[in-house]
């Protein structure tokens, strides 16, 4: 399979405390995304980074990108209560047409 | 704009059955994809097309069948339905030139194969 992988599987923290999930792929890629998916729901985009880049910011989300390590982060910082939902790392590859999901993080932020 | 739909919302079916499952796009987005998501995993690649009249098998194509012969409308056909089937299917759709590749997708078809 081509699956990314994704650490932790599940995380579990309190409202305010930070959240951090890992994303190791193995194709080559022109950028990743992360995607998060509200239980029973499609999957909503939330920030691109390129390969070219090693770390981005929006809002509350911070991401980085280590091409040589074929390896990616997703900080939630303050998390809150409605930031409960499971994250995916989505690379697309150096073709352009195809994204390879990572297998996702359920992340839990108690209130 | 409605976005990304697709039809049934749920589905049960038996084996051997075959089906068509519906993906519409209002954003003129010129390609378009279906993913499964079963239990635990993330998304794996069916089937993409960049436009009409080209499709293109992705990561787990074996099973399906699509077809792109209008710009707003790609469905997934499952020839004959297997238990290995059994999953939850996504719609999704984004503009190939410009943006941030992101990708819209749609709420997802629920389909059991008994």
């Amino acid at each position: 399979s081509q699956q990314g992988e994704e650490d932790p599987q599940a995380l579990s923290i309190q409202e305010g405390e930070n959240a951090t999930m890992n994303c190791s792929y193995k194709t080559s890629i022109n950028n990743l995304q992360w995607y998060r998916q509200n239980s029973g729901r499609g999957l909503v985009h939330l920030i691109l980074i390129r390969s070219n880049e090693r770390e981005k910011h929006s809002g509350r989300l911070r991401v980085t990108l280590d091409t040589s390590k074929k390896s990616s982060s997703l900080l939630i910082t303050a998390s809150r209560a409605a930031d409960t939902a499971s994250y995916f790392c989505a690379g697309i590859n150096t073709g352009g047409f195809k994204t390879i999901f990572g297998a996702g993080t359920r992340l839990f932020v108690k209130a | 704009n409605a976005g990304v739909t697709q039809t049934p919302k749920f589905q049960v079916l038996k084996t051997g059955q075959s089906m068509t499952l519906q993906c519409a796009q209002d954003m003129n987005h010129e390609y378009m994809s279906w993913y499964r998501q079963d239990p635990g995993m993330g998304l794996r690649l069916i089937h993409y097309s960049v436009g009409a009249g080209i499709t293109d098998q992705g990561e787990v194509p074996n099973g399906y069948n699509v077809s792109r012969s209008t710009t707003e409308d790609f469905p997934l056909r499952l020839l004959s339905a297997a238990p290995s089937q059994t999953s939850v299917y996504f719609c999704a759709s984004r503009r190939l030139a410009g943006g941030n590749n992101e990708q819209f997708f749609g709420p997802g078809t629920r389909l059991t194969v008994l």
